[in-house]
């Protein structure tokens, strides 16, 4: 079946635009993450969504940044007033129950200029 | 304060030869880990897990090994294959939990 699919794959802003980048994840798994990949890093905790609830945005760096669920499939994460530290790849995964393996989208590469 | 360290960024293998991928852990509360593969622009593919019950976890060619006692794990990989050349991630998290800590990955590649 269909794997985790984000979009765009590449965004290009200018430092104080706002984006939107979206995930569509594996249909019937409950469980949704956001993650924050920087160059030469791993990826690191951004958000977790159960269906449509947003249970975990610890890992949210800023105000700026906020992610939805409204339906408990597809979110969007949305940075506003973009900013240079903001650039990275932004990867999505989703799971069946949350406790279980992750699977991850390709990911979102937001370059910042 | 990195909790999940891959302290080589990279590694050389001749293809057929072992690959050993190492990683450390901090957090004694650790006790699920799983190695990703990441091939460049996509995103991390599931590799092979473990639980800290056991010590030894087998996969064809990918066995994880892990060592509570010194908070390491590592990955073998055997025979290395060119097609194994990526960048490998080690994650860990608390059973019961759903937060993955992840390492900052080691570049594998197999020459032929």
């Amino acid at each position: 079946g269909a794997g985790v699919s984000q979009s765009p794959r590449y965004k290009v802003a200018k430092r104080g635009q706002d984006v939107a980048l979206r995930c569509d994840p594996i249909s019937g798994h409950v469980s949704l993450f956001w993650y924050q990949q920087a160059l030469g890093q791993g990826p690191e905790f951004l958000t977790y969504f159960q269906n449509e609830a947003q249970l975990d945005k610890s890992g949210l760096p800023s105000d700026r940044f906020f992610a939805e669920r409204p339906e408990g499939s597809v979110s969007t994460l949305k940075i506003q007033r973009t900013q240079q530290e903001d650039s990275a790849v932004y990867l999505c995964a989703s799971s069946q129950t949350g406790f279980d393996e992750q699977y991850f989208g390709p990911g979102t590469r937001l370059t910042v200029t | 304060d990195q909790q999940v360290k891959q302290n080589s960024p990279s590694l050389s293998v001749q293809e057929g030869r072992i690959s050993i991928l190492n990683c450390d852990y901090t957090n004694s509360m650790f006790d699920y880990f799983l190695w990703y593969k990441k091939y460049p622009a996509e995103g991390p593919t599931f590799l092979i897990s473990i639980s800290s019950i056991k010590d030894k976890n087998e996969d064809g060619r990918f066995t994880v090994f892990l060592n509570k006692s010194a908070k390491h794990l590592s990955l073998h990989i055997v025979p290395s294959q060119p097609g194994d050349s990526a960048v490998y991630f080690c994650a860990a998290s608390e059973t019961g939990t759903y937060k993955y800590i992840f390492g900052t990955g080691t570049r594998l590649k197999v020459l032929a």
